[in-house]
């Protein structure tokens, strides 16, 4: 099983700042791997995939970069309703898909 | 636009059996396989289940196999899961979701439903 870790736990971000998430497969995953989003209380929400590919009506401030075993998702300008869990999920050496713990971006 | 909606949770204790229903709407059911990923209170994402657009291949975890059945219906447009021999383990919200790809499985997740909450407790 491929196992996936994101860094860090927590990121304390002010609006308008830069958001930079990390995550890591324990093997090679390609290109093959998404992002989520999960604000409380929500469903989570597919942001990425491809690694690098924004789903239909997601913002242009979401990039995600890499491949094999080291994946970024940025988000140039932070808004307030980016407040939430990110979640890395690969899909290569599947079943099963596997996730990150997520990352919990939080308002500094 | 596509609709998934979880039935089915509730509280049961270790070693019953649930059975959850995620009716679909918005899209050609048929052409899409479709997951179960689940969300233990505070912790993270884990997938479970897998059926192929055609019920012909279905994959489980390592932690749900031999328990539990993902099985759909065509004609109702609707996901199922069958869960039997539950574990205080499996105490989670669980979510239908839907494949990315028109028949073969891509492995990620475009749309989610609400999620129904199951709670094994004795």
């Amino acid at each position: 099983e491929t196992v996936m870790t994101q860094s860090p736990a927590t990121l304390s971000v002010s609006p308008g700042e830069r958001a930079t998430l990390s995550c890591r497969a324990s093997q090679s995953v390609s290109s093959n791997l998404a992002w989520y989003q999960q604000k409380p209380g929500q469903t989570p929400r597919l942001l990425i995939y491809g690694a690098s590919t924004r789903a239909t009506g997601i913002p242009a401030r979401f990039s995600g970069s890499g491949s094999g075993t080291e994946f970024t998702l940025t988000i140039s300008s932070l808004q307030s309703e980016d407040f939430a869990v990110y979640y890395c999920q690969q899909y290569n050496n599947w079943p099963p898909a596997t996730f990150g713990q997520g990352t919990k971006v939080e308002i500094k | 636009q596509v609709q998934l909606v979880e039935f089915g949770g509730g509280v049961v204790q270790p070693g019953e059996s649930l059975r959850l229903s995620c009716p679909a709407s918005g899209f050609t059911f048929s052409n899409y396989g479709m997951h179960w990923v689940r969300q233990a209170p505070g912790k993270g994402l884990e997938w479970v289940a897998y059926i192929r657009y055609d019920a012909t291949n279905k994959y489980y975890a390592d932690s749900v196999r031999g328990r539990f059945t993902i099985s759909r219906d065509g004609s109702k447009n609707t996901l199922y899961l069958q869960m039997n021999s539950l574990r205080v383990e499996d105490t989670a919200v669980y979510y239908c979701a839907k494949d990315f790809n028109t028949r073969y499985t891509s492995g990620y997740f475009d749309y989610w439903g609400q999620g129904t909450l199951v709670t094994v407790s004795s």
